[in-house]
């Protein structure tokens, strides 16, 4: 049962324009997000987190929205550049319970920026 | 900083064969753990340890051994290769799950196939 899910294995979003990732999950014991960002034969790198007593973390271009009510987050990426394309990997974690059981991965969505 | 190392960056083994894969950070993180990417697949969590002498299994620790004599290296062991093992295999570690803000460092992964 995947408990973190990206719907969208692809999304194609013209330069400049805004970029939309999504993300849900069904573990309501999860209190940290993060959004991981993967180029080809390279490891993740991290781009933002949120809390779970937040709605909304900013940095830069990317900002990530959370509606825990609705178990969803998302992740804006504007404007969008061509140093953008690449895996998008949103995962989960339960800190307060100790988090050292690691992160949830979904399966990632991968975004690609046209000219 | 080098951040985290691994060793090697590919790896062909047969079936039965046994292996270590090497990780090593020098950011003097206390949690380190080990993931596997396959195909289509988010990153699992297969083992992870919260300090030296501490750890623990993930989502999908069989078939494989770790352990945490110091610091700066969480060696990754494969008992007996086989082919469900093929997969890219990525060590990570942070300062603490607990204190910080769980953003996790990645190495560039190891790509391992079992034929």
């Amino acid at each position: 049962d995947q408990q973190v899910k990206q719907n969208s294995p692809s999304l194609s979003v013209q330069e400049g324009r805004i970029s939309i990732l999504n993300c849900d999950y069904t573990n309501s014991m999860f209190d940290y997000f993060l959004w991981y960002k993967k180029y080809p034969a390279e490891g993740p790198t991290f781009l933002i987190s949120i809390s779970s007593i937040k709605d909304k973390n900013e940095d830069g271009r990317f900002t990530v929205f959370l509606n825990k009510s609705a178990k969803h987050l998302s992740l804006h990426i504007v404007p969008s550049q061509p140093g953008d394309s690449a895996v998008y990997f949103c995962a989960a974690s339960a800190r307060s319970g100790g988090g050292a059981d690691g992160l949830t991965f979904g399966k990632g969505t991968h975004l690609i920026i046209q000219p | 900083n080098a951040g985290v190392t691994q060793t090697p960056k590919f790896q062909v083994l047969k079936t039965g064969q046994s292996m270590t894969l090497q990780c090593a950070q020098d950011m003097n993180h206390e949690y380190m753990s080990w993931y596997r990417q396959d195909p289509g697949m988010g990153l699992r969590l297969i083992h992870y340890s919260v300090g030296a002498g501490i750890t623990d299994q993930g989502e999908v620790p069989n078939g494989y051994n770790v352990s945490r004599s110091t610091t700066e290296d969480f060696p990754l062991r494969l008992l007996s290769a086989a082919p469900s093992q093929t997969s890219v295999y990525f060590c990570a570690s942070s300062y603490s799950p607990v204190l910080s803000s769980y953003e996790q460092y990645f190495g560039p992964g190891t790509r391992l196939t079992v034929t």
